[in-house]
């Protein structure tokens, strides 16, 4: 089946530097793909849609320079933490579909990154 | 966006017990979805129902959609300690392509 692989699973970083995360889609173009956060113990919340060659799209209260969307290829989406605070500590999840698929029916999730900002 | 609700936020059982667990949402929806996460890893998608589907099921699992009282319904049949993880109803909406809304979550406990 499909899948999506998401690097890395954990970085641990110093407060003030920037960390990217991949997502990539292993068998399929994907056209667009998601980022959504999660801190402990509650559930995901949609951070932005990341759309292949264009800019992305960001939910209301996520900030766009502090979270860089790169969708560069119809397989790879980056996030990049930049100038990465504790708060911004947390589990990143991607997520994406193949082009045509149903809507929203035919999506594939990465298996997550877990950011821990000292 | 607008969250889901589910219900209840923690369920402890037996094995060999039924887990049911509810979910509402507040717009219409093109499908619903149901995943199993278990502590600090990735999501695991379940099962699928859409909005013109009333009851599906898969191997221990049953899913039911009422979308006049905007509510689903997951059932886990005879319970195992493996089943043991975070459970979440995901929504896709007709407008937006692929963007899932994810509710609040329970989270299941099951003991041997």
């Amino acid at each position: 089946g499909a899948v999506v692989s998401q690097h890395p699973s954990r970085v641990i970083c110093k407060s003030g530097t920037s960390v990217k995360i991949e997502c990539r889609s292993l068998d399929f173009q994907a056209t667009t793909m998601f980022w959504y956060r999660q801190f402990p113990k509650q559930s995901l919340m949609l951070m932005a849609t990341s759309n292949e060659g264009s800019k992305a799209t960001y939910e209301q209260g996520v900030e766009k320079d502090k979270f860089l969307i790169n969708h560069a290829s119809l397989t790879l989406s980056t996030l990049t933490v930049t100038s990465a605070h504790p708060e911004d500590s947390s589990f990143y999840i991607c997520s994406a579909g193949p082009r045509g698929g149903v809507r929203g029916e035919k999506l594939f999730f990465g298996s997550g990154t877990q950011l821990s900002v000292l | 966006s607008q969250q889901g609700e589910e219900d209840p936020q923690a369920l402890s059982i037996q094995e060999g017990e039924n887990a049911t667990m509810n979910c509402s949402y507040k717009t219409s929806i093109n499908n619903l979805q149901w995943y199993r996460q278990n502590s600090g890893r990735g999501l695991v998608h379940l099962i699928l129902i859409r909005s013109n589907e009333r009851e599906k099921h898969s191997g221990r699992l049953r899913v039911t959609l009422d979308t006049s009282k905007k509510s689903s319904s997951l059932l886990i049949t005879a319970s195992r300690a493996a089943d043991t993880a975070s459970y979440f109803c995901a929504t896709a909406y007709a407008t937006s392509y692929g963007k899932l809304t994810f509710g609040q979550g329970t989270i299941l406990t099951v003991h041997p």
